[in-house]
């Protein structure tokens, strides 16, 4: 079966200090692979996602970036953090699944366990 | 612009009261539907999906949801709620072919034994 790996669980960093968040993906190959933001009193954002190795697609604009160095691990990167980076990190992985009768692609998006990000 | 809007920020329930949570979603096109659950201290977890066919589908732990197009609705029910069912529940919308997943701010649900 297939795992979705986040280290670490939590982080306390200073403003302007860089940061690195993991994700690995076992049991499953080319996977969709995403990463998302949860702020405080708010629903969960898209922030990127990648398709396939060095393929990184951004939704926002902002003050981190995103690699997939290897087909099943995803890092999320900032060279100087900010006080707005504070909050709660998710990955997640997919498999486009069946196409269904109308010709639309499914896919179901897992999500590992998080990293929440505090910045001081 | 896509959204997805749920209306209960925190419902508390006694044991084996009924349970529906709204969602309502803007987007201007085909959709898939889900709902996520956080129990404390776990991971986000897939309750159920819609893709297509029956508009009523059937999640694990006995919940539900029924897809309304006419109302761009996809309200989550469960007949008989549990403690254990003390979780956050969130709502979330994708359109065909695409990859961003629009969540609402989820809703906290107590369960009182």
């Amino acid at each position: 079966s297939q795992t979705i790996h986040q280290w670490p669980a939590t982080l306390v960093q200073p403003v302007g200090s860089p940061l690195s968040l993991e994700c690995t993906v076992e049991g499953t190959s080319n996977p969709n692979l995403y990463w998302y933001r949860q702020a405080a009193g708010r629903g969960l954002q898209l922030l990127f996602y990648s398709v396939g190795i060095g393929q990184i697609s951004s939704e926002v604009p902002q003050n981190l970036s995103a690699s997939r160095p290897q087909d099943r691990q995803f890092i999320l990167s900032s060279k100087k953090l900010l006080l707005s980076d504070s909050g709660f990190y998710l990955c997640a992985w997919s498999v486009f699944g069946s196409v269904a009768g109308e010709g639309h692609v499914q896919d179901t998006q897992y999500f590992g366990p998080g990293t929440r990000l505090t910045v001081l | 612009a896509q959204s997805v809007s749920q209306h209960n920020h925190h419902v508390i329930l006694s044991e084996a009261a009924s349970l529906e949570l709204g969602c309502n979603y803007s987007y201007g096109g085909t959709v898939n539907l889900f709902w996520y659950v956080q129990y404390p201290g776990q991971h986000l977890q897939l309750l159920l999906k819609y893709f297509s066919g029956d508009p009523l589908v059937k999640g694990i732990k006995g919940f539900e949801a029924e897809f309304i197009k006419s109302k761009f609705s996809f309200n989550l029910r469960k007949p008989s709620v549990q403690w254990s069912d003390t979780a956050e529940y969130f709502c979330a919308v994708k359109g065909t072919g695409a990859n961003n997943l629009f969540f609402g701010t989820g809703t906290r649900l107590t369960v009182i034994p």
